[in-house]
């Protein structure tokens, strides 16, 4: 079975700055998809930046972008130039498709910014 | 706005009785999902439709049922309730049920059980 874990309950890191959520998930198969969701306050949850595992090069979305490491079974966000907007409730997620196309979340890091 | 609605946004109900939640997917999309985000499950799958049909379901108790209608609005049926359903449900969508589309989140269903 699919698994995800975030081992970072809780993070945090001042405006501006430069912050990595860890992510780490277990599969047999060889093409998925990866996700990162971000649940702010208002309890919506956005896509942030997705990854697929049969392309090389990390996907990238303005100040988010991602460390995929296939053979690592990693898949780390990066937040540049950190806004006080981004104070949020992160899922990684996971997706291989096939007949359920259903997601698998991990446990979330709840990422605090400080002004 | 994802254009995925959900209704009731919040919803109080005693243990024992049977409640509905109501999703519109986003304008063309054939296919909808249901979560359930709990405190002590986490974000978990719960049942998926495409075009009227079942096509996959997750950890959804019996109690629990849905349905995906012509008009393409799904309803997740929720009976004998327990404390422990109390949750978030969220409804997603997407155009075709494959992996390449991406879901888009209804806002949920804030659901609390006493």
């Amino acid at each position: 079975a699919q698994t995800v874990t975030q081992s970072q309950p809780e993070m945090s890191v001042q405006e501006a700055e430069t912050v990595t959520l860890s992510c780490t998930y277990d599969t047999s198969e060889s093409n998925y998809y990866l996700f990162w969701y971000k649940q702010p306050p208002s309890r919506q949850m956005i896509l942030v930046i997705r990854q697929e595992a049969y392309k090389q090069q990390n996907a990238t979305e303005n100040r988010f972008s991602v460390n995929f490491q296939k053979a690592a079974k990693s898949f780390s966000l990066k937040i540049s130039d950190s806004q006080l907007g981004d104070t949020a409730m992160y899922f990684c997620a996971f997706n291989h498709g096939g007949a359920t196309n259903k997601l698998i979340f991990g446990t979330g890091t709840l990422l605090a910014v400080q002004p | 706005d994802s254009g995925v609605t959900q209704t009731p946004k919040h919803l109080i109900t005693a243990t024992g009785q049977r409640v509905t939640l109501r999703c519109s997917p986003r304008s063309g999309d054939l296919s909808v999902y249901w979560y359930q985000q709990s405190l002590d499950q986490g974000l978990q799958f719960l049942i998926q439709y495409y075009n009227g049909e079942e096509r996959a379901k997750g950890n959804i108790l019996e109690r629990f049922s849905a349905q995906q209608f012509p008009d393409l609005h799904s309803e997740l049926n929720l009976s004998s309730l327990e404390l422990g359903d109390s949750a978030l449900y969220f409804c997603a969508s997407s155009v075709q049920p494959g992996v390449y589309y991406e879901q888009y989140f209804g806002p949920g269903t804030r659901l609390t059980v006493t």
